[in-house]
């Protein structure tokens, strides 16, 4: 069981480039989330989907596009990197269950140079 | 959603109960404190949760004030594997979609 799996893991960028990063679950769960986390910091809500086809903004969505065109997968964009976007970045699911309860990716640390 | 108040941080002692507070002085009645924990720089990990009444499973018990103002989460035997920094988050319904927001949380430190 794979869970949520993210990819890539590690990525290099420098200040303007632009990146894709891909979240995908195979626990067919319907919600579908991306936060960030700064050093010493905790978890802030970028974007996330209630469903597919789906997306709608957190707290920080400043800077970052978001696509759930299939139900497993759910897409973050990054158009025009900026330093200040480098991150660690978690995936997370949650299906419809009496516990509503998380499941995260094992997180995508990027650095913008 | 209410927001939540935690120390920054925290000791026990290995094989001690380790007790963590959080404060929710604004939970309105339909809100679940849920707590997370996250170690290292790993995805933050589901331990437990409840409404109004207090509740244990395998990992920790969960002690939450009658006017459900502030909670406790409970490790009753820590480890060192349990050093972690872990999360209080107040949470609307449980069948209603919502979205999780994360404070700063309360780094455990469990020493030998």
């Amino acid at each position: 069981n794979a869970g949520v799996t993210q990819t890539p893991k590690f990525r290099v960028l420098k200040t303007g480039q632009s990146m894709t990063l891909l979240c995908a679950q195979d626990m067919n769960h319907e919600y579908m989330y991306w936060y960030r986390q700064d050093p010493g910091m905790g978890l802030r809500l970028i974007h996330y989907s209630v469903g597919e086809g789906t997306t709608a903004k957190g707290e920080v969505p400043d800077g970052y596009n978001v696509s759930r065109l299939k139900k497993q997968n759910f897409l973050l964009g990054l158009e025009s990197a900026a330093p200040s976007q480098t991150s660690v970045y978690f995936c997370a699911s949650s299906g419809m269950e009496a516990t509503g309860e998380l499941f995260f990716g094992e997180g995508s640390r990027l650095t913008v140079l | 959603d209410a927001k939540t108040t935690q120390p920054p941080s925290m000791d026990c002692a290995e094989g001690r109960a380790a007790n963590l507070p959080c404060n929710h002085s604004t939970i309105s009645g339909n809100e679940y404190v849920y707590w997370y924990r996250q170690i290292h720089s790993q995805g933050p990990q589901y331990i437990i949760h409840g409404l109004k009444n207090n509740e244990t499973n395998e990992m920790a018990s969960l002690i939450i004030t009658e006017d459900r103002k502030s909670s406790t989460l409970i490790l009753p035997h820590a480890t060192l594997r349990d050093t972690a920094v872990y999360y209080c988050i107040v949470r609307v319904g449980i069948y209603n979609f919502n979205k999780f927001y994360f404070g700063s949380g309360t780094k455990l430190n469990v020493k030998p």
